[in-house]
């Protein structure tokens, strides 16, 4: 099972939108309606953002949002942050024997 | 508040066995699927187990079956990750996360397996 496809770096500036991609197979991201993305701080543990493709966690800023359309998924932030700084990781179910796969991961940068 | 405290993670040699602890409080332990995924340095994240709320199933990465074991002691809220046979691309940071809505909604703080000689 191969990971998720991300990309490596998203920039912008603050107060901007950005969006992150999430590219996998019809036996993952496409397969269900179970994908999630995560926040990790450098030296810190991950943090649930979105689940199930575009749920917000209690707690969680309506700046994050999250879509799917076929094989990708998509987590868009809008009026980026200094603290929106950070590696994003999306994942999802599969049908193999790996239940779950994980995104390459992305670094969002505030410029 | 959810709390995921992990314990037993350090150095052992390849080949060496580690026992990892989770050690759970703030919520009904005993209804919610529990996982293991790991980090090795630098890199990014992987799943590596899962268990059911009464320990019935158990899944595992196939990296580490065989090898590892996930079980659970929800008496106490504990939840372990018996490691054998251990290789050196084991190393990682091992951060135990509860399961809801199939994610990954509350995570521990992490402890770190070395496997070197």
């Amino acid at each position: 099972q191969s990971a998720l496809t991300q990309p490596a770096s998203v920039s912008g500036s603050p107060g901007q939108s950005i969006t992150i991609s999430c590219t996998g197979t019809s036996s993952d991201v496409g397969g269900y309606n179970y994908v999630s993305w995560y926040q990790q701080h450098p030296g810190k543990a991950p943090k649930l953002m979105i689940y199930e493709v575009s749920n917000r966690p209690s707690g969680i800023s309506n700046r994050f949002s999250g879509s799917k359309s076929g094989n990708t998924a998509s987590l868009t932030i809008s009026g980026l942050q200094a603290d929106d700084e950070a590696d994003y990781y999306c994942t999802s179910c599969t049908s193999s024997t790996t239940l779950y796969v994980f995104g390459t991961g992305t670094t969002v940068t505030v410029l | 508040e959810v709390q995921l405290v992990e314990s037993g993670g350090g150095l052992v040699q390849p080949g060496g066995s580690l026992r990892l602890s989770c050690a759970a409080s703030g919520f009904t332990f005993r209804s919610y699927w529990m996982k293991w995924v790991r980090q090795a340095p630098g890199k990014g994240l992987e799943w590596v187990a899962n268990i059911k709320e009464d320990g019935s199933e158990k899944y595992y990465v196939d990296s580490v079956k065989g090898r590892f074991t996930i079980s659970r002691d929800n008496a106490k809220n504990s939840l372990y990750l018996q490691m054998n046979s251990l290789r050196v691309e084991d190393t990682a940071v091992y951060y135990c996360a509860r399961s809801a809505y199939f994610a990954f909604d509350s995570w521990g703080q992490g402890t770190l397996v070395t496997v070197s000689s």
